[in-house]
């Protein structure tokens, strides 16, 4: 079955840029989307279509692809940015959905 | 705005199944595919499958295949989950996203928590 693989932690000091991976071999194919997730809340949408930013997310975030690798940057990382970050997309189908295993953001 | 308001939370016995509800408001339903999605305490988000609303059309997640369906209600804009043979594994919370306009799993549900416990 298909697989999207990301990094469990990321860890980046206050003020510097964070850059999170998703690889799967679909991805030169389909987009990819990204979404935030802090404890005991549902996921918020960061970036979807691989680079494009849902208004009301902050301007730090953006989004990139290059072959089987899709790149979540925050820019400028705020405290409030410490959360878990996970990648969708679908298998070359489009028929399934498939989210990575989730990176989890440690802001120091 | 954009919205979608699940029901409470579900205490289950195993071998049992629970329906699960999405009502959605502020686009337009009917052009809609409604996404379900779980994720177990402390676990990776898991996608279980999506119905396209205006056909009734359903697609699920292999694991999910023999155990899942998902429905929908024009009437009341509301679509749901109903998951059967229940394990203590499904403990998790069940979430609805939709799909609408040019947006893909925007917005969510605020998730409902099924627990299975004998």
């Amino acid at each position: 079955s298909y697989e999207l693989t990301q990094p469990p932690s990321v860890s980046v000091s206050l003020g510097q840029m964070a850059r999170i991976t998703c690889s799967g071999e679909a991805l030169p194919k389909k987009y990819a989307y990204w979404f935030q997730q802090k404890p005991g809340q549902f996921p918020v949408q960061v970036i979807y279509k691989d680079s494009e930013r849902p208004s009301g997310i902050p301007e730090r975030f953006s989004g990139s692809s290059s072959g089987t690798i899709v790149t979540l940057t925050i820019s400028g990382v705020q405290a409030e940015d410490e959360a878990d970050y996970y990648c969708l997309s679908a298998d070359g189908s489009g028929s399934y959905w498939v989210f990575g295993g989730g990176t989890r953001l440690t802001v120091l | 705005q954009t919205q979608l308001v699940q029901s409470g939370p579900e205490v289950k016995k195993p071998g049992t199944s629970v329906k699960v509800s999405c009502k959605a408001s502020g686009f337009t339903f009917i052009s809609s595919t409604i996404q379900w999605v779980r994720q177990a305490r402390g676990q990776r988000l898991e996608w279980i499958g999506w119905i396209v609303v205006g056909s009734g059309d359903t697609t699920y997640a292999q694991r999910f295949q023999e155990r899942v369906t998902i429905t929908r209600d024009m009437s009341t804009s509301t679509a749901y989950m109903d998951l059967s043979s229940l394990r203590s594994e499904d403990t998790a919370v069940y979430y609805c996203a939709a799909d609408h306009d040019d947006r893909k799993f925007d917005p969510w549900g605020q998730g409902t928590l099924v627990t299975v416990s004998s």
